[in-house]
């Protein structure tokens, strides 16, 4: 299993807004900043929010994430079909200093 | 804009190595970054595998540390996965991956598929 957890699938219509957690330890997100990528079927995954919240350059703004001790979520309002993807967190484990990723969320915009 | 290239043998025998190259352009692996190697099982999630940084110190996933090692060819611009005593639990879809801030991957390889059978 992931060092990271978080839920296996969520849904939600267009334009609605959903969430998604990801849980993990004081070693690795409570001491670290959290990433998070989107993958489409077949291809590499893409950085989506890195440092927490920062937001690479394109981005919509529909894109949040909130950080609380050793947990963060990544929030995406006004849904879009083309959000449709696998979602997964990441971030650095200080324990024994190694990256580590969440097992992956399948968003599905129903 | 960092661009990478994954390379090597898409079938490998249990019990040999597996041996993968990620050749960068677009940056100088000497100029700096961390370099990581990830792969994901079929219809699996990700796991990281370990990174080197441009100094060439490396980290690795203890689970796999025993038998991973990642190493940096400045000259040719490419660094490389070897990962030995593969069993099929190691065929995946391997990425290899440029990290600017030590923490999250912001470049990645199309990924290439290795398949451990006999």
């Amino acid at each position: 299993q992931s060092v990271l957890t978080q839920p296996p699938s969520v849904s939600a219509a267009p334009g609605q807004t959903v969430t998604i957690s990801c849980s993990g330890s004081s070693s690795n997100i409570g001491k670290n900043y959290v990433s998070w990528y989107k993958q489409l079927p077949g291809t590499a995954p893409k950085l989506l929010i890195f440092e927490n919240s920062k937001r690479p350059s394109g981005l919509p703004d529909r894109f949040s994430v909130s950080k609380s001790g050793t947990s963060a979520t990544l929030g995406i309002t006004g849904l879009q079909t083309g959000d449709e993807a696998d979602y997964y967190c990441g971030t650095w484990d200080s324990s024994l200093s190694f990256g580590v990723f969440g097992g992956g969320t399948k968003l599905t915009v129903l | 804009q960092v661009q990478l290239q994954e390379s090597g043998p898409g079938l490998v025998k249990p019990s040999e190595t597996l041996s993968l190259t990620c050749a960068v352009s677009g940056y100088s692996i000497s100029s700096g970054y961390y370099w990581g190697w990830i792969r994901q099982p079929p219809g699996k999630g990700l796991e990281w595998i370990g990174c080197i940084y441009h100094s060439g110190s490396t980290y690795y996933n203890p689970s796999l540390k025993s038998r991973v090692v990642i190493s940096v060819d400045m000259s040719k611009n490419e660094f490389s996965l070897k990962l030995s005593s593969v069993t099929a639990a190691d065929t995946a879809v391997y990425y290899c991956a440029s990290d600017s801030s030590g923490y999250s991957y912001d470049f990645w390889g199309q990924g290439t598929l290795v398949t451990v059978s006999s």
